[in-house]
């Protein structure tokens, strides 16, 4: 099956500092979604692409679609304490039932040192 | 507050008893999918539902496992004969049915389930 393979696993990084994660795979996909999931919680949307190339920002938060269709960044500047938390890249496929199955990464685990 | 809605938030079960959950996802979104997510993983898909129709269930989904939407509102998960390897998060997310929006999905907190 499809896979989406995250690094770095794990970061420590220094409040402040800026942050950068990506996501590969073998297969091409359409769409890219990057998630932030907080401990005990379910994942939160955080930006969506839709186009090879395309560069989409929410705040701090900068993802970029690849022009290979087959990767995909988000980078995070001057990270705060509250950007601890596992992020995960994900990409629908059409199934041909009408639904888009999401396939996840395994997570990038962020932890800011105050 | 109009998220994805999931309930109970935990819940803790003997092996071999059944185990019930509910979602309600957002109001206009026609799509809910259920996934499952364990330690150290990435949530995988299990099932989906356009309106009240189960369109398409996951390999992961044994025979152990059924889910319902009735009215093409709320959904639920059933399990059956827990067992030790069905403790996991089960997470519901919902997204609308147009465009290119029908690719984002919107998740509830999840229900953590731990079977002893």
């Amino acid at each position: 099956g499809q896979q989406l393979n995250q690094s770095p696993q794990s970061m420590f990084i220094q409040e402040g500092e800026d942050v950068s994660m990506n996501c590969t795979s073998s297969s091409i996909f359409n769409t890219w979604l990057w998630y932030k999931q907080d401990p005990g919680e379910g994942p939160v949307l955080l930006i969506a692409l839709y186009k090879a190339g395309e560069l989409t920002s929410n705040g701090r938060l900068t993802a970029q679609f690849g022009i290979t269709r087959k990767d995909s960044f988000l980078n995070i500047s001057a990270s705060i304490p509250s950007d601890v938390g596992i992020y995960f890249c994900a990409a629908p496929a059409y199934s041909g039932a009408g639904s888009y199955q999401l396939t996840f990464g395994k997570g990038t685990k962020l932890s800011v040192i105050p | 507050d109009t998220g994805v809605s999931q309930d109970p938030r935990h819940k803790i079960t003997k092996r071999g008893q059944n185990v019930t959950f509910r979602c309600d996802p957002i109001s206009e979104h026609n799509r809910l999918y259920w996934y499952r997510q364990t330690l150290g993983q990435g949530p995988e898909f299990l099932t989906y539902f356009q309106n009240e129709a189960q369109l398409e269930k996951s390999r992961l989904l044994s025979d152990r496992f059924s889910a319902e939407r009735p009215k093409g509102s709320f959904s639920t998960l059933e399990i059956q004969r827990t067992e030790q390897g069905d403790s996991a998060m089960y997470l519901c997310a919902s997204s609308p049915g147009q465009g290119r929006l029908n690719t984002e999905a919107f998740f509830g907190q999840g229900t953590r389930l731990t079977v002893v």
